[in-house]
């Protein structure tokens, strides 16, 4: 296992299309987060998975923004009619269950909406 | 809502010299974990700290978490260029969720 993997790298998109990216977290854990970041600035956190459960979603996250994890594994993030706010870089962490976990996270997908 | 400052925000410093970030909160967290991020990367992790008035190194690293367990802060001893980057606290709450900071940007000039 090389670590929690994200697909695409970079996509650019025109406003309105919709995208959709991939997290492979590390297999043995439970937990994943998506995060939106912006330049300069910490990670925004946006839904967290227990399993394939969705326990928690930000209320950043509009209408617009759906993500999944069918079978408890991989991770999709999809936007809709993607909007020129939307452009920032989307990371997954993955964690394992228990006090004091660390986040791994993958190398991020980055979203310029022109 | 809980919220986790840090500060500064942006630090320009020169090789040699010592600096120091620091995370604040009102909250107490089960534990708070330092990151560190390069340009077009995700955060890494460099240390947990746990316990109420832990001290964890890691080489010209010194992380202290408060005794309170609400605030923690990096002290980075002779700073070198390599040292660039992001450096990112997040608190771990009671529901195992991370709170994150806004980041701290330092610059290390040679």
């Amino acid at each position: 296992d090389t670590g929690v993997s994200q697909n695409p790298r970079h996509k650019i998109t025109k406003r309105g299309q919709n995208v959709t990216f991939r997290c492979d977290p590390i297999s043995e854990h439970n937990r994943l987060y998506w995060y939106r970041q912006t330049l300069g600035q910490g990670p925004e956190f946006l839904t967290y998975f227990q399993n394939e459960a969705q326990l928690e979603k930000s209320r950043l996250l509009s209408d617009r923004f759906s993500a999944e994890r069918p079978k408890g594994s991989f991770s999709t993030l999809e936007i809709q009619r993607t909007e020129q706010g939307d452009s920032a870089m989307y990371l997954c962490a993955s964690s394992p269950q228990g006090l004091g976990t660390e986040a791994f996270f993958g190398q991020g997908t980055r979203l310029t909406v022109v | 809502t809980q919220l986790l400052e840090q500060s500064p925000q942006f630090l320009s410093i020169q090789e040699g010299e010592n600096l120091t970030v620091y995370c604040n909160s009102s909250s107490v967290f089960s534990s708070l974990q330092w990151y560190r991020q390069e340009p077009g990367e995700g955060p890494v992790l460099l240390v947990t700290v746990v316990t109420g008035g832990e001290v964890k190194k890691l080489k010209r690293l010194t992380f202290q978490f408060g005794d309170a367990r609400k605030d923690s802060s990096l002290h980075i001893t002779a700073a070198q260029p390599g040292d660039t980057g992001l450096y990112l606290c997040a608190g771990e709450d009671s529901n195992y969720q991370l709170i994150w900071g806004a980041g701290t940007k330092l610059i290390i000039k040679p």
